[in-house]
């Protein structure tokens, strides 16, 4: 069964918003990486985390790696339309292990 | 820079068919990873290949076999099919002598399975 937690489910944002989503486990991953996916595409990786506590920056996306290797949050800057989609926290136990990935927050542009 | 290749992309076959999908990792890259996306779920890993062997294995029926050839390509195969078979797959592949912190894996668009 699923071992991710990621919240909120789904967000409405509004261009220039920031936005922030976590994922929380009850066992420790050893790497952690956040995925975007579009629909009916392919997930795409933003940021890959490999050490505890790690804050790690790509463009207006900074993600931090939880210091007890039990969670990590994702955030965007600025937030514009391009950013709407599935984003996905994934957990990793060792090299080359397979991902664990969270339920996903749906982003979606406020009406 | 070359992504991760998968054929087909839509697939459309009748319950108790059986289906192929195929993917084509990453140049240089020796893993390879299947997962299984139901609508509007999460991605759930099904299996894994390094070097041809059979690395991991997930929630994948014994209906679907997989394999990994000598040119690093891999196969699913899925027989008896169900309509619950319907799904995104998708494979991913790894670089694994990277070794070192370097897990990232990079997936393919997905084949889009739909059993009627």
């Amino acid at each position: 069964g699923q071992q991710l937690n990621q919240s909120p489910q789904s967000m409405f944002i509004q261009e220039g918003e920031d936005v922030s989503m976590n994922c929380t486990s009850s066992s420790i991953f050893n790497t952690w990486l956040w995925y975007k996916q579009d629909p009916g595409e392919g997930p795409v990786l933003l940021i890959a985390l490999y050490k505890a506590g790690e804050l790690t920056s790509n463009g207006r996306l900074t993600a931090q790696f939880g210091i007890t290797r039990k969670d990590s949050f994702l955030n965007i800057s600025a937030s514009i339309p391009s950013d709407v989609g599935i984003y996905f926290c994934a957990g990793q136990k060792a090299a080359g292990n397979k991902l664990t990935f969270g339920g996903g927050t749906r982003v979606l542009v406020k009406p | 820079a070359a992504g991760v290749i998968q054929s087909p992309r839509h697939l459309i076959k009748e319950k108790r068919e059986t289906a192929t999908l195929k993917c084509y990792p990453i140049p240089r890259h020796d893993t390879v990873y299947w997962y299984q996306q139901g609508p509007g779920q999460d991605p759930q890993f099904l299996i894994s290949f390094y070097e041809k062997m059979q690395s991991d294995k997930g929630s994948i029926p014994d209906r679907f076999s997989a394999q990994q050839f000598s040119d690093y390509h891999s196969e699913l195969n899925m027989s008896s099919l169900e309509l619950g078979d319907s799904a995104l797959y998708f494979c991913a592949s790894r670089w694994r002598g990277a070794g070192g912190t370097d897990n990232e894996q990079f997936f393919g668009p997905g084949t889009r399975l739909t059993v009627l």
